[in-house]
């Protein structure tokens, strides 16, 4: 069974331009989240969605970040505008199927922001 | 609110040798507990994790970690490690009356194998 994808691996951009992530789920799975994981620290949750309605979103940063799933698959991630504290890895997940209880991450997506 | 604290930033051990990643959770519920290890730019891979049942776990590559509720700790351990174990290592929890709930993890303790 294919993974969590996400794409692109790496991104370095300047404050206050725009950039967005993707993620591509293992298939069937309901459950999507992104997380934040800054240097030296662990993840931390940003957004979680169940099919395409998102579930919690206390921990994203509203003014500047936005995320959508709208065909409950694919998940986007969007940033603008960025500033240097953005810089992080942003992995996504999913969780469902017969493995209830765990969550499949991705690669991540390793933004720098100058 | 769960937190998750792992009391070691950094351990170096040498080839061979027994090490042990220590993890201590706060928590007002019942918690699922979880080990995941990171290797350099790569995405996180689940260790084991406890749902219920015995309290020692028993995962990949040779690891294991016990459940100590009395102590609110989950220690990962192998007795013998390899060069290839050198990764940084999360604890983390979730809500065990919920299958949904996320992920809450510890800072990460980078695990440095020496030959």
């Amino acid at each position: 069974e294919a993974g969590v994808a996400q794409s692109p691996r790496y991104k370095i951009i300047e404050k206050r331009q725009s950039v967005a992530f993707w993620c591509n789920p293992i298939s069937g799975h309901a459950t999507l989240y992104w997380y934040q994981q800054i240097l030296g620290q662990g993840p931390k949750l940003l957004i979680q969605f169940q099919n395409n309605g998102v579930v919690d979103d206390s921990q994203l940063p509203k003014d500047r970040f936005s995320a959508e799933r709208l065909k409950g698959v694919d998940s986007t991630l969007k940033i603008q505008p960025a500033k240097l504290e953005d810089s992080a890895v942003y992995l996504c997940a999913s969780r469902g199927g017969l493995a209830v209880n765990e969550q499949f991450f991705g690669p991540g997506t390793r933004l720098t922001v100058l | 609110a769960q937190s998750v604290t792992q009391l070691d930033s950094q351990v170096p051990v040498f080839e061979e040798a027994p090490v042990e990643l220590r993890c201590n959770y706060s928590s007002s519920v019942s918690v699922y507990l979880f080990w995941y290890v990171q290797y350099p730019n790569q995405g996180l891979q689940l260790l084991l994790k406890y749902l219920s049942g015995s309290t020692l776990v028993k995962g990949i590559n040779g690891f294991e970690a016990e459940f100590n509720k009395s102590q609110t700790s989950f220690h990962l351990r192998k007795p013998s490690v390899h060069i290839s174990d050198t990764a940084e290592y999360f604890c983390a929890v979730s809500l065990s009356n919920s299958g949904n709930t996320p992920l809450v993890f510890g800072k990460g303790t980078r695990l440095s194998v020496i030959a």
